[in-house]
């Protein structure tokens, strides 16, 4: 397997344009994760996905985050208007578990994001 | 939720030399642990993890952490790091209702030759 796959690798726009990040998890993996990295806030927990449904999206930062996941190997991360302080790089995880002996989460190689 | 102290954000070490990266959890029944490692310009990958049973963990690369029920500490230690060793490492925990990992704010490891 690929492991999981994020694009672009990098993405500069500037203020105000809209951003999409695109992840495709491993295969079989039924939970899908998008993170946030920043200096000052280290890993921040956005969203997770059980089985394409959103479980829990108290980590969204407002109204100007979203995320879907259509089928079982897509899922976007949408930023409409994008802000400066959205800089930062994103990760997407897949795990094919929680609180289970094989919970593991994969990580993909992450998009680093600049908005001008 | 858990929340996860890593309490330094930078140690330097020699080569050869052994390691110990300290982290702190929030009590609570039912905690999984976890550390991951990131290479520059990478993802995240696991190095061990402890659900339950034995509380000394051993991963990948001759790393191990020991768990501690009553200080809630996941120490992770090497005896002898190389250089190529050279990464953030981050600790992350599960539990307390959520099998959510929570993550520390991560420990970079400089190893000099």
């Amino acid at each position: 397997d690929a492991g999981v796959i994020q694009s672009p690798r990098h993405e500069v726009t500037e203020m105000g344009q809209e951003v999409t990040l695109r992840c495709k998890p491993i295969s079989g993996h039924d939970y899908l994760f998008w993170y946030r990295q920043t200096m000052m806030r280290g890993l921040e927990l956005l969203i997770y996905f059980n089985n394409n449904v959103p479980i829990d999206d108290s980590g969204m930062p407002e109204d100007r985050f979203s995320a879907k996941m259509p089928n079982a190997s897509f899922s976007t991360l949408k930023i409409q208007p994008s802000e400066p302080r959205d800089s930062a790089v994103y990760f997407c995880a897949s795990s094919p578990a929680l609180g289970q002996v094989n919970e593991k989460l994969f990580f993909g190689s992450g998009t680093q994001l600049s908005v001008l | 939720a858990q929340s996860v102290t890593q309490l330094d954000s930078q140690v330097p070490v020699f080569e050869e030399a052994p390691v110990e990266l300290r982290c702190n959890y929030s009590s609570s029944v039912s905690v999984y642990l976890f550390w991951y490692v990131q290479y520059p310009n990478q993802g995240l990958q696991l190095l061990l993890k402890y659900l339950s049973g034995s509380t000394l963990v051993k991963g990948i690369n001759g790393f191990e952490a020991e768990f501690n029920k009553s200080q809630t500490s996941f120490h992770l230690r090497k005896p002898s790091v190389h250089i190529s060793d050279t990464a953030e490492y981050f600790c992350a925990a599960a539990g307390g209702g959520s099998y959510i990992p929570t993550f520390g704010r991560g420990t970079s490891l400089i190893v000099h030759p």
